[in-house]
Formats: C-alpha cells, sequence, structure tokens
C-alpha cells in the first residue's frame, strides 16, 4: 500500500512565524500535492509538483511556497504564519495518467 | 470558473439506502472517484468509475455515471455508523496534472 506520512498531525503556531509542514511518500510517485481543506470550501489546491525541485502553482498559492529537493518529500512553508492560515493541510501522491491520489492523514494548523 | 458540486449534507436512519450526488465539470474525464473522509483523518480513495461505464457496484456501494448530464451517484445500501463520514466525488479532466473535487458530502447515519 502506497503510504504518504505527515510529520505532524496538530500544529500551533503564532502569527508571523516561520511553519513548515512535510510530506513524505514512498512509492516513487512523480506528482505531489498540497491542499488546504476548510469547511464549505471542500479542497483548494495550493501547490503541487511534477518532479524534483519542480513547482506549480495551484489555486491559492498566495502566502505559501513549496520545496521538493528529493521525489520523496515535499514541503509546505508558510514564511509568515496568519491566522487565515488555521486550516486542515492535505499532502497526497501520485503517479501519472490517471491514477488517484492517494493522501496523508493531514496536519491540523492553528496560528493564533 | 466551473465547479464539481455536491450537496453539502445527506442524514439517513441506520440499515436505509444512502445516495450521493455528484455533478462534475469536464466530459473528457477518463476516470471519476468517490473518497471517503473519516473525522480527523486524511481522505481515502472507495471507487471508482471508468468513463465508459454507466455502473459499477462492488459489495454495498454502487455508483451510476451518466455522462451525457455529467452526473455521478454514490449509493450505499444497508448503511451503518460507520459510513458516517464526509464524500468527496472528485475528476481529472485529459491532459490536467490536477484532480478536481467537489465540496464534500457530509453523512450522518443516525441509530
Amino acid at each position: 500500500d502506497v503510504k504518504v506520512t505527515q510529520s505532524s498531525r496538530y500544529l500551533v503556531k503564532r502569527t508571523g512565524e516561520k511553519v513548515f509542514l512535510e510530506c513524505v511518500q514512498d512509492m516513487d510517485h512523480e506528482n505531489m500535492f498540497w491542499y488546504r481543506q476548510d469547511p464549505g470550501l471542500g479542497l483548494r489546491l495550493i501547490y503541487f509538483s511534477y518532479d524534483v525541485k519542480m513547482k506549480e502553482k495551484g489555486d491559492i498559492p498566495e502566502g505559501y511556497s513549496v520545496s521538493r529537493e528529493k521525489k520523496e518529500r515535499f514541503s509546505l512553508i508558510l514564511e509568515s504564519a496568519s491566522t487565515n492560515q488555521t486550516s486542515m493541510y492535505l499532502c497526497a501522491s501520485r503517479p501519472g495518467g490517471n491514477s488517484p491520489l492517494h493522501f496523508g492523514n493531514g496536519t491540523r494548523l492553528t496560528v493564533t | 470558473g466551473e465547479d464539481v458540486e455536491q450537496s453539502l449534507f445527506l442524514s439517513v436512519r441506520e440499515g436505509d439506502s444512502s445516495v450521493i450526488n455528484c455533478t462534475y465539470t469536464d466530459s473528457s474525464s477518463t476516470y471519476l472517484y468517490w473518497y471517503k473522509q473519516e473525522p480527523g483523518a486524511g481522505l481515502q480513495l472507495l471507487t471508482y468509475i471508468f468513463s465508459n461505464m454507466d455502473m459499477k457496484q462492488d459489495q454495498r456501494l454502487t455508483v451510476l455515471l451518466n455522462k451525457k448530464d455529467k452526473h455521478l451517484s454514490l449509493r450505499i445500501a444497508d448503511t451503518q455508523t460507520g459510513d458516517s463520514a464526509i464524500y468527496f466525488c472528485a475528476e481529472i479532466p485529459l491532459n490536467n496534472n490536477d484532480m478536481r473535487f467537489g465540496a464534500g458530502t457530509r453523512l450522518t447515519v443516525k441509530p
């Protein structure tokens, strides 16, 4: 089974802090994704990456950046956390083509 | 822009059938998916249907696809309390690396 691991289940950070969310997948998938999930809004794509060192903006990239230095790891960075970034963050990966996404268990981030 | 649309809430009694509906956006989507999210967890792939099929059955789950209307439904027979979760439909349009999700339907099963 594909395993997508997010390093933290819960995080509490202060406004203005730099925040790193880490995600690792063990199936050599080319594509990795970061979503945020908010009630009533479903999943919104922040960034995705289709290869090492490659990244593409999703629907809501503002306030975020990403890093993919190794194929198995995709990091989401909040340069200066704000309260409106309080949310559930979901990482996912998949190989190419029409294969479905495999999700991690999510990181619930609270910014106070 | 166009969105994948789902109703937000569904409540049923234990033992009844649940039907969750979805309207997707792109007729080029080759596969259509249903995911389940239990409280505090990520999304788990539940089932999927290939676009040249009308129906797929997998134990208590039946997926129906109407390509003409771009309508997808998930029927859960004999719904149990453990089926309480949020259900997302999703598509991957052709030539697109991204998967598009609906907002999710929260299914509540009452004893």
